[in-house]
């Protein structure tokens, strides 16, 4: 069985500050990860992946995530905050692509003036 | 870009009515899938579908939900006799489907479903 823990609910920042989201896994094989996000009233886009590769993946708008087996972790950063990142982001774990994906519960992040 | 599309956005229906969620898949995609979002809960995998049948199913997939491909474009998610938990914003998504583990799905913009 997967499972995914977002270990923060919300986040608050200020523009131009770092942002850091918290994101542990649990899979029993070697898992894909990914970050969605998901702005008001839309859909879910993705905003990264790691599928095995390079354990630092670059996404869209300047977001990152760091793949650490050791830690069981895929946390999501972003050097500088832009207002148009607040939103909810959702870290998802999967054996395959093809797979059912396992949802964490989101952290809403919000950005300050 | 490709994208994948739902009908309708919103639908407000009677407990214990037929609903029809409707989706059109990214045109080569091969693997279909839904999910719900209950409001303030998590995103939740319901069915997978490929080649024409049902390839994965949760335990919330019960005998009132069913998932068909009645021609060449749409996907559609049937709830036969709607319950007020039903209520949920319903994603489509699909994949390519060619390589297993590099792939990603994509998802529609939803259909929010209210049952009263």
């Amino acid at each position: 069985a997967q499972s995914v823990t977002q270990l923060d609910s919300h986040v608050s920042v200020s523009e131009g500050t770092p942002v850091l989201l918290r994101c542990n896994y649990s899979s029993s094989y070697s898992p894909s990860l990914f970050w969605y996000v998901q702005h008001p009233n839309k859909g879910l886009q993705l905003l990264l992946k790691y599928t095995s590769a390079a354990t630092l993946v670059k996404g869209i708008n300047g977001f990152e995530a760091e793949f650490k087996k050791s830690e069981t972790s895929f946390h999501l950063t972003k050097p500088s905050a832009h207002m148009s990142d607040a939103a909810e982001y959702f870290c998802v774990v999967s054996d395959t692509g093809r797979r059912a994906l396992t949802f964490g519960s989101g952290t809403r992040l919000q950005v300050q003036p | 870009e490709p994208e994948v599309t739902q009908t309708p956005s919103h639908q407000v229906t009677q407990m214990g009515q037929e609903v029809i969620l409707r989706c059109v898949p990214i045109s080569n995609h091969l693997y279909f899938y839904w999910y719900r979002q209950i409001l303030g809960q998590k995103v939740e995998f319901l069915v997978s579908f490929y080649n024409n049948e049902i390839s994965e199913k949760s335990e919330i997939f019960d005998d009132q939900f069913s998932v068909e491909r009645p021609d060449g474009s749409n996907f559609t998610l049937k709830i036969r006799s709607t319950k007020l938990e039903d209520s949920a914003m319903y994603f489509c998504a699909s994949i390519l489907g060619r390589l297993a583990k590099e792939e990603t799905q994509y998802f529609g913009p939803g259909t929010r479903l209210l049952v009263l």
